[in-house]
């Protein structure tokens, strides 16, 4: 059973450009949810997907957005970047977006900004 | 306001020895609590999870405990193993919709199991 594939695994962006993210979730799984990771904020909730729907965001500036098909796939896109964006950016997947042990998480995408 | 808290960043332990990993929660909705172990480079990996129904729960080497009054989780892995050096991550996250494919997390604790 193939896990939660995100691509591109790494990326450099330039300060002010846009950045769309990319997260295959496991066959089935038909929620998937986003986060970032810094080494000072730790793991932050971004945005959750189901059915091609949010139905939940955590904190963060508009310039943060996401959107899902009907395959599951979800990207997300981060406009306008600014240096504190460089982070790990997680995915995660699972059957309905609630419950116990649940969510299996992609290996992640490596953003940098400069 | 940070809800989830793993006041400990670091535990060095020795091989075949308890690993005991700590998490405070200051949430009283959070009703379901999980752990998950990751490697550098790497998504995390759900380890084992506890309802707010139950006080204990196993997995093989890894036991969860919830004391609901203190607001206070652990886990711990029984004996240790290198393989088990990681960074840990207690998460929780409560019914609800306002909490739909929200897990928060602690800063986590990066455990090294010394051979």
């Amino acid at each position: 059973k193939a896990g939660v594939t995100q691509t591109p695994r790494y990326l450099i962006k330039t300060r002010g450009q846009q950045v769309t993210l990319s997260c295959s979730p496991i066959s089935g799984h038909r929620s998937v949810s986003w986060y970032q990771q810094t080494p000072g904020q730790g793991l932050q909730f971004l945005f959750e997907y189901f059915s091609e729907t949010q139905r939940n965001k955590g904190n963060f500036p508009g310039r943060f957005s996401g959107r899902q098909f009907s395959n599951s796939r979800s990207e997300m896109n981060v406009s306008t970047l600014e240096l504190g964006d460089s982070a790990l950016y997680l995915c995660a997947s699972s059957l309905g977006g609630t419950g116990l042990g649940g969510y299996t998480f992609g290996s992640g995408t490596r953003l940098t900004v400069v | 306001d940070q809800q989830v808290k793993q006041n400990s960043p670091s535990l060095s332990v020795q091989e075949g020895r308890i690993s005991i990993l700590n998490c405070d929660y200051t949430n009283s909705m959070f009703d379901y609590f999980l752990w998950y172990k990751k490697y550098p480079a790497e998504g995390p990996t759900f380890l084992i999870s506890i309802s707010s129904i139950k006080d204990k729960n196993e997995d093989g080497r890894f036991t969860v405990f919830l004391n609901k009054s203190a607001k206070h989780l652990s886990l711990h892995i029984v004996p240790s193993q290198p393989g088990d050096s990681a960074v840990y991550f207690c998460a929780s996250s409560y019914a609800g919709g306002t909490s739909y494919g929200k897990l928060t997390f602690g800063q986590g604790t990066i455990l090294t199991v010394h051979p």
